[in-house]
């Protein structure tokens, strides 16, 4: 069975500078992974997902995420936070099988400090 | 394209009354799901459908019961509410894509029990 773990529930970062918010995962098969964000009283928005085709993956808003299959990790990262990040943001799981469940980690909500 | 939409955005249940959560979506995706999201406890699933006809069990499916009406609709049922079930409750709906699952999710709606 998938898991994904997100090490934080919160994190802080000041404007301008690098943000890292990181997700662990544990699956028995190649997984798909996914990055969410949810803006304050709005849904999930997708940021990025990997699928195997490349382990740095680039997403929206200047985001983006390494798979590294040795440290079973996908962490998330921007080189220069800003304000409009401030969101939770959280890690999924999924294997290879159609129509499989998508697993969620439990969501890091990102301050930005002015 | 409306997306995945929710009905109704907010509602208030004494402990007891039953009420149903209707999702819909327009993009003609096969499955369907429905989320609990609980402060610290990130995205829970409740129910999924992998297609019309199809509902299985999620993480946490106690109190509550789907319906998948149609490839549109996939509604959730609580008989009688608890204040356990006070929460914001996400639909979303998939597709497969390059040989994976993309999710996209409603807006959400948030119940309280009283």
């Amino acid at each position: 069975a998938q898991s994904v773990t997100q090490l934080g529930s919160h994190v802080s970062v000041s404007e301008g500078a690098l943000v890292l918010l990181r997700c662990n995962y544990s699956s028995s098969v190649p997984p798909y992974l996914f990055w969410y964000v949810q803006y304050p009283n709005q849904g999930l928005q997708l940021l990025l997902k990997y699928t195997s085709a490349a382990t740095l993956v680039k997403g929206i808003n200047g985001f983006e995420a390494e798979f590294k299959k040795s440290e079973t990790s996908f962490h998330l990262t921007k080189p220069s936070a800003h304000m409009s990040d401030a969101a939770e943001y959280f890690c999924a799981v999924s294997d290879r099988r159609r129509d499989d469940k998508i697993i969620f980690g439990k969501g890091t909500r990102l301050h930005i400090l002015p | 394209n409306a997306g995945v939409t929710q009905t109704p955005k907010f509602q208030v249940l004494k402990t007891g009354q039953s009420m149903t959560l209707q999702c819909a979506q327009d993009m003609n995706h096969n499955s369907m799901y429905w989320y609990r999201q609980d402060p610290g406890m990130g995205l829970r699933l409740i129910y999924y459908s992998a297609s019309e006809g199809t509902t299985d069990k999620g993480e946490v499916p106690n109190g509550y019961n789907v319906s998948r009406l149609n490839k549109r609709e996939f509604s959730l049922r609580l008989e009688s509410a608890a204040p356990s079930q006070t929460s914001v409750y996400f639909c979303a709906s998939s597709e497969l894509r390059g040989g994976f699952e993309t999710q996209y999710f409603g807006p959400g709606t948030r119940l309280l029990v009283l």
